[in-house]
């Protein structure tokens, strides 16, 4: 199993470009995660998925867009994207509902992205 | 909302015990959680606690928690060079995990 996958690991992109981040995972998880790391500030929730074809907003949602159409994918959109997106995004993946589930997060390696 | 507070950072000497500390702010979080990132990677799960509990001993790793105080604490006994990481305290809300900034702990040798 190669667990939670994310590519590309590094982009560097220009104000206004787009780009979109690819997650995949190979668990048969139900709930899938983007989030941002950010120095001092910890994990802030963007996006999630509570299963295939569903998506929500998390805590820092805008500039942001995400899609599951495929139950083991989970992408992240940038539309255009602004200096204040360079950050370390990390996805993420759990089981899903049920007595034995602990709520462990999988998460992938991170994606640096830098918007110059 | 959910907000979960951490110091950031804790420097030990090796071979002493390490202490971090949590604050949560959310009463009905069924789990919590101790999350560890090293250098370049993503975050691991390093234990957890059922909200019903108030201990939980895991090899060096103990970890306590009081609900009144709504404060959590994960103590590693022994440091060791190889610690020296980000822990992460987190409570489960529901569908979402909430994470605080992480505390970087520094072990001199």
């Amino acid at each position: 199993n190669a667990g939670v996958t994310q590519t590309p690991k590094f982009r560097v992109l220009k104000t206004g470009q787009s780009m979109t981040l690819l997650c995949a995972q190979d668990m048969n998880h139900e709930y899938m995660y983007w989030y941002r790391q950010d120095p001092g500030m910890g994990l802030r929730l963007i996006h999630y998925s509570v299963g295939e074809g569903t998506t929500a907003k998390g805590e820092v949602p805008d500039g942001y867009n995400v899609s599951r159409l495929k139950k083991q994918n989970f992408l992240l959109g940038l539309e255009s994207a602004a200096p204040s997106q360079t950050s370390v995004y990390f996805c993420a993946s759990i089981m899903g509902g049920g007595a034995t589930n602990t709520g462990e997060l999988f998460f992938g390696e991170g994606s640096r992205l830098t918007v110059l | 909302g959910e907000d979960v507070e951490q110091s950031l950072f804790l420097s030990v000497r090796e071979g002493d015990s390490s202490v971090i500390n949590c604050t949560y702010t959310d009463s009905s979080s069924t789990y919590l959680y101790w999350y560890k990132q090293e250098p370049g990677a993503g975050l691991q799960l390093l234990t957890y606690i059922f909200s019903n509990m108030d201990m939980k001993q895991d090899q060096r790793l103990t970890v306590l928690l009081n609900k009144k105080d709504k404060h959590l604490s994960l103590r590693i006994a022994d440091t060791q060079t190889g610690d020296s990481a980000i822990y992460f305290c987190a409570e489960s809300t529901g569908f979402k995990t909430i994470f605080g900034a992480g505390t970087r702990l520094f072990v001199k040798a």
